[in-house]
């Protein structure tokens, strides 16, 4: 009940494209959805987060979109750019330990 | 704002030797602190918790006696690896949040790699 589910586990993806990673949770004490970006050897940098009451966060390149009822949310990349290229996670923080929960990351590689 | 470091970034030692982990938050004072150790390909994986003043809390199947937190400040936590092992050799990172903004997000430290020989 924990876990946060995450796929694709690698995605490659063209200059330009969309890339879409996808995460979803069961537990219903979670209240806060972050996005995280990590670059080899670099600690992980917030991307983006979104909490259960709003149903889609866009800021510049990146959107979320949620879906409460199917318990489900998705990172997508419009515009892909070769900087891209990370390993992107999704989280889910449970309100009643303050703890985030990870999912298990999706390693992108954008080619020009 | 909301600055976290770590110091060292990288260090190796000698198997059966201690090494310490500084976090520090640098703009802020931090209600909580976390920590985390990350294998090669692999995800997070919370390690403990730590409040100023109070013991961590660790996970389960997380040593406290080989791994030690102090945090002795809302400005700085440490992570001790009480002699070390090949197998400790991992990515620590840390987070903290922020006091005073409840929104639960965490600002993650550049993480120590640690490499015991």
């Amino acid at each position: 009940q924990q876990q946060v589910k995450q796929s694709p586990q690698s995605l490659i993806v063209q200059k330009g494209g969309i890339s879409i990673i996808n995460c979803a949770y069961e537990n219903t004490a979670f209240d806060y959805f972050p996005w995280y970006q990590q670059f080899p050897g670099k600690g992980p940098a917030l991307l983006i987060a979104i909490r259960p009451d709003v149903s889609e966060k866009k800021e510049g390149r990146f959107t979320i979109s949620f879906n409460k009822s199917a318990k489900q949310f998705s990172l997508h990349i419009m515009d892909s750019q070769p900087g891209d290229s990370a390993t992107y996670f999704c989280a889910a923080r449970d309100y009643n330990t303050d703890k985030l929960i990870f999912g298990t990351g999706t390693r992108l590689q954008v080619f020009p | 704002g909301a600055v976290v470091s770590q110091h060292p970034s990288r260090v190796i030692c000698k198997s059966g030797t201690s090494v310490k982990i500084e976090c520090r938050s640098l703009d802020f004072q931090a209600t909580t602190m976390f920590w985390y150790r990350q294998f090669p390909k692999q995800s997070l994986m919370l390690m403990a918790t730590s409040n100023e003043g109070s013991k961590a809390t660790y996970e389960q199947g997380v040593e406290k006696d080989k791994f030690l937190i102090n945090h002795a400040s809302l400005t700085l936590s440490t992570l001790t690896v009480t002699s070390a092992h090949p197998e400790d050799s991992s990515f620590y990172i840390c987070s903290a949040t922020m006091r005073d903004r409840g929104t639960g997000e965490q600002f993650f430290g550049p993480g120590t790699r640690l490499t015991v020989l």
